[in-house]
């Protein structure tokens, strides 16, 4: 059964801790692995694809990461306003997307 | 800026009437859109998939008569929500796959708050 998995549920962060969310998956022909941001009473905002092991992407302090298993978001002295949810979510065959439970960052000032 | 745009953002309803709301692609062509709700700081929840030309395709649990889902053009999806009640006061987003150089990318619309009074 196709399955994303994220941790931790919610983590919080001193202003310029690094840290790193995670993103398991087990799917049938991984057609994408996506990142998204979702603000508090807003539609998720699209960060990343990732399509192959090995693949990086990198966007402000948010680099993206994925292997065979897994995907990390890794966030570099993050900022108050990082703070946010983080989605995951794979493509399998066709518009099939399973999304995981998200990662609620909150960075301290 | 953005790729998928519904509206209204709020709505406040009465019990027992119904509110529509509409999810746009606006540069691109979506025969297949997709609606979720999600409950406060829960996940998206899949409803369903709404179809270009053809009928929707619910996901289990979903009642078909109450959560009406009509994609009337390549650009456009509504979802009506039927004698509503105060339980079906939710955040109710859409999204629609663009075909990008290396594959498709869900965008998602903005959101939807439905207070039923």
């Amino acid at each position: 059964e196709d399955q994303v998995t994220q941790s931790p549920e919610a983590l919080r962060l001193q202003e310029g801790e690094s840290s790193s969310l995670n993103c398991s998956y087990t799917v049938s022909g991984l057609r994408g692995l996506f990142w998204y941001r979702q603000d508090p009473g807003k539609g998720p905002e699209f960060l990343f694809t990732l399509y192959s092991a090995g693949e990086e992407k990198e966007k402000e302090r948010l680099k993206a990461t994925l292997t065979k298993k897994e995907s990390f978001l890794h966030i570099t002295a993050p900022k108050p306003e990082d703070s946010a949810t983080y989605l995951c979510a794979v493509r399998s065959g066709t518009y099939k997307y399973i999304f995981g439970t998200g990662t609620r960052l909150k960075v301290l000032a | 800026g953005a790729v998928v745009s519904q509206h209204p953002s709020r709505v406040i309803c009465k019990s027992g009437t119904s509110v529509k709301i509409e999810c746009r692609s606006l540069d691109f062509q979506a025969t297949t859109m997709f609606w979720y709700r999600q409950f406060p700081k829960q996940s998206l929840m899949l409803m369903a998939t709404s179809n270009e030309g053809s009928k929707a395709t619910y996901e289990q649990g979903v009642e078909k008569d109450k959560f009406l889902i009509n994609h009337a053009s390549l650009t456009l999806s509504t979802l009506t929500v039927t004698s509503a009640h105060p339980e079906d006061s939710s955040f109710y987003i859409c999204s629609a796959p663009r075909q990008g150089a290396s594959g498709n990318t869900i965008y998602f619309g903005e959101g939807s708050w439905l207070t039923v009074v």
